[in-house]
């Protein structure tokens, strides 16, 4: 699925460094969001954005700090993160913010934190 | 709790072969049932879908899932697997109950033995 790209793949950071993710979608979608996808444990939403506005933040640990400047492009800020944080995170959207769009998923970043 | 079950973290299938995944759900509300694949180094695609009606339901790649009200099972088919199905799939569920947010299952590993 090329309609939602994530770049970079792989991310290595130690824990006092900052680095951001970006995702962009190339299907003129709505809504976009961030997943973690951690080992053995089932996807969590971290964030949704609707039309650039955020509409749903579960509970993330503020190290995490998301930014959507239109509808086509999505960030996530990272900074002091912790070991634990090492997971793939995953960037998806959807045409609207509805239970019954499908939503369509990038490749994710790999991130590992030292 | 509400939650998503995936049974099984691994399965392995011969070529050829029948393929049955299974998922149970908990919520008191008939949910809005999904599943999707991940293929290595890949997103998730969705698979299928089922909402109301026929409870049996056809998806891509010759996949098909049967809803079962009785007894909370939304279990994923395919009558002859190929090598090219060795992947992960995860069963997702929609509630209202759950703020209409998807909610994944653990996943199940599929290995196909040539």
């Amino acid at each position: 699925e090329t309609g939602v790209t994530q770049t970079p793949r792989h991310l290595v950071m130690g824990m006092t460094n900052k680095k951001s993710l970006k995702c962009e979608q190339h299907l003129g979608h709505n809504a976009m969001y961030w997943y973690k996808q951690s080992a053995k444990k089932p996807l969590e939403l971290m964030f949704v954005y609707n039309f650039k506005e955020q509409t749903e933040n579960n509970s993330v640990p503020s190290r995490f700090s998301p930014e959507c400047p239109n509808s086509s492009h999505l960030f996530l800020h990272l900074h002091t993160l912790q070991p634990e944080d090492s997971a793939l995170y995953l960037c998806a959207s959807s045409q609207e913010l509805r239970f019954t769009d499908t939503q369509y998923f990038g490749p994710g970043t790999r991130l590992t934190v030292l | 709790a509400q939650s998503v079950t995936q049974p099984d973290i691994h399965i392995t299938v011969s070529e050829g072969a029948s393929l049955e995944l299974r998922c149970n759900y908990s919520y008191g509300a008939t949910p809005y049932l999904f599943w999707y694949v991940q293929s290595p180094g890949q997103g998730l695609q969705l698979l299928l879908k089922y909402f109301s009606g026929d409870t049996l339901v056809q998806g891509i790649k010759g996949f098909e899932a049967e809803f079962k009200r009785s007894q909370s099972s939304f279990n994923l088919r395919k009558p002859s697997v190929h090598w090219s199905d060795a992947a992960e799939y995860f069963c997702a569920v929609v509630s209202m109950e759950y703020g209409n947010k998807l909610v994944f299952g653990a996943g199940t590993i599929l290995r196909v033995k040539s």
